[in-house]
């Protein structure tokens, strides 16, 4: 399987919002409802986001939302903090419990 | 408190071996899937191998198919990744993670907890 494809970088004002895309195929994202986004700081672990394309754990600011069109998903975080500079990573399921991640998008906060 | 503590990481040569354990605790282990994922140095994410909750599942990805085998103890409360045929490429922080159920999907849903990683080191 091959990896998902990420932009490596992107960038947004404090207060402002940006959208993170996530690249798959009609084999993964495009099949399956079943994308999930880590948020990873340096040297932590990575920490789930959103799944199921939309969703969000318990506990997660609402200013994260995941969406989904054909082959495509995307993360948009609003209202950006500081502490949101990161490594954004997707994830998508691809059939026979196989999961393929992206390749991270380091977020700048401006 | 959920919490899942990777062990058993370290330096070994190429065409070496090494078992990895991940002791989970503050959840009733047997009635999820765990996954382990990698992270090379500097690089992405990557799926390596999972399990479903009764251990009779395992599924692996394809740079570990052949060399790798997990497997659990659900009396133990541990989650285990046994390495052969270890290759420098294989150098990575490996990390276990909790899946959400998913019935048979035992990946979809991805990962709600992560461990804090261990690093192991192929080379010689």
């Amino acid at each position: 399987q091959s990896a998902l494809t990420q932009p490596p970088s992107a960038s947004g004002s404090l207060g402002q919002s940006v959208t993170i895309s996530c690249t798959g195929t009609s084999s993964d994202i495009g099949s399956f409802n079943y994308v999930s986004w880590y948020q990873q700081h340096p040297d932590k672990a990575p920490k789930l986001m959103v799944y199921d394309v939309s969703q969000r754990p318990s506990g997660v600011p609402d200013r994260f939302s995941g969406s989904k069109s054909g082959n495509m998903a995307f993360l948009t975080v609003s209202g950006l903090q500081a502490e949101d500079e990161a490594d954004y990573y997707c994830s998508s399921y691809a059939g026979s419990n196989n999961l393929v991640f992206g390749g991270g998008t380091k977020l700048t906060v401006l | 408190e959920v919490q899942l503590l990777e062990s058993g990481g370290g330096l070994v040569q190429p065409g070496g071996s090494l078992t990895l354990s991940c002791a989970v605790s503050g959840f009733t282990f047997s009635n999820y899937a765990m996954s382990w994922i990698r992270q090379a140095p500097g690089k992405g994410l990557e799926w390596v191998s999972a399990i479903s909750g009764s251990g009779g599942s395992t599924y692996y990805a394809d740079s570990g198919k052949g060399r790798f085998t997990i497997s659990r103890d659900n009396s133990k409360n541990t989650l285990y990744l046994h390495m052969n045929s270890l290759r420098v490429e294989d150098t990575a922080v490996y990390y276990c993670a909790r899946a959400p159920p998913r019935g048979a999907r035992i990946v979809a849903a991805g990962f709600d907890y992560w461990g804090q990683g261990t690093l192991v080191t192929v080379s010689s």
